[in-house]
């Protein structure tokens, strides 16, 4: 099973609202992603998770804010966003650490919708 | 800088074989992967090198020549599902960073065609 999930698929938020991005795994991986994807562009990380430790923040704005609950879960939290920052959010997870190949599995993404 | 090219768009005809090329300038790599993703859709893994070679998987074939910083992914016995993006991925570790992560390229269009 390499199934991540997202909830929720679609989000329209308005620019005062506080909103969250919820991802899932149950692969008993150890590092989780948070990517950016606008159309017809690739995916930009935005933060890693690696053993519920913050190991990457990409110099993301603070109006996005990662937490990781546990190992399976990873949210991104969402507050006084801009129109611009309307894409596809992808969330992966990895085994971790250092050594092997450590693929990345990627969850189907919410399409987030700034108005 | 961290620099990863790859062809814009490709197009290519059912049955046919087609090889996408991605070149790469990174620090710290650490290995390469490959994914597919149709619009709308989170990508897919397809394969992985870490090593110079060629690895093969069923229809997906992916080679790599870490002196020149090239990589292509070869698919044969085009279908029409395999009309998608295809991303270039080089995993590098930031120098004094123990966490990896991927870079990825800017993706291939490819269209196969009737």
């Amino acid at each position: 099973d390499t199934e991540v999930t997202q909830t929720p698929k679609h989000l329209v938020m308005g620019m005062t609202n506080k909103k969250s991005l919820k991802c899932e795994q149950h692969m008993g991986h150890r590092a989780m992603y948070w990517y950016k994807q606008k159309a017809k562009k690739p995916p930009e990380l935005m933060f890693v998770y690696s053993y519920e430790k913050l190991s990457i923040n990409e110099s993301v704005p603070s109006r996005f804010s990662p937490e990781c609950p546990n190992s399976s879960l990873l949210n991104l939290h969402l507050h006084a966003l801009q129109p611009e920052d309307s894409a596809l959010y992808l969330c992966a997870s990895s085994q971790g650490g250092s050594r092997g190949r450590n693929t990345q599995y990627f969850g189907p993404g919410t399409r987030l919708t700034v108005l | 800088g961290q620099n990863i090219d790859q062809p814009t768009e490709m197009t290519a005809t059912e049955g046919a074989i087609v090889q996408i090329n991605c070149t790469y300038q990174t620090s710290g790599f650490n290995g390469l992967f490959w994914y597919q993703q149709h619009a709308g859709e989170a990508p897919t893994f397809l394969s992985y090198n870490v090593l110079d070679g060629l690895e093969e998987k069923g229809r997906f074939s992916s080679f790599l020549s870490r002196s020149k910083g090239y990589s292509y992914l070869l698919l044969k016995e085009l279908q029409m599902k395999d009309s998608a993006s295809y991303l270039c991925a080089v995993r590098v570790r930031p120098y004094g960073g123990a966490t990896n992560k991927l870079i990825f390229g800017t993706g291939t269009l490819l269209a196969v065609q009737p």
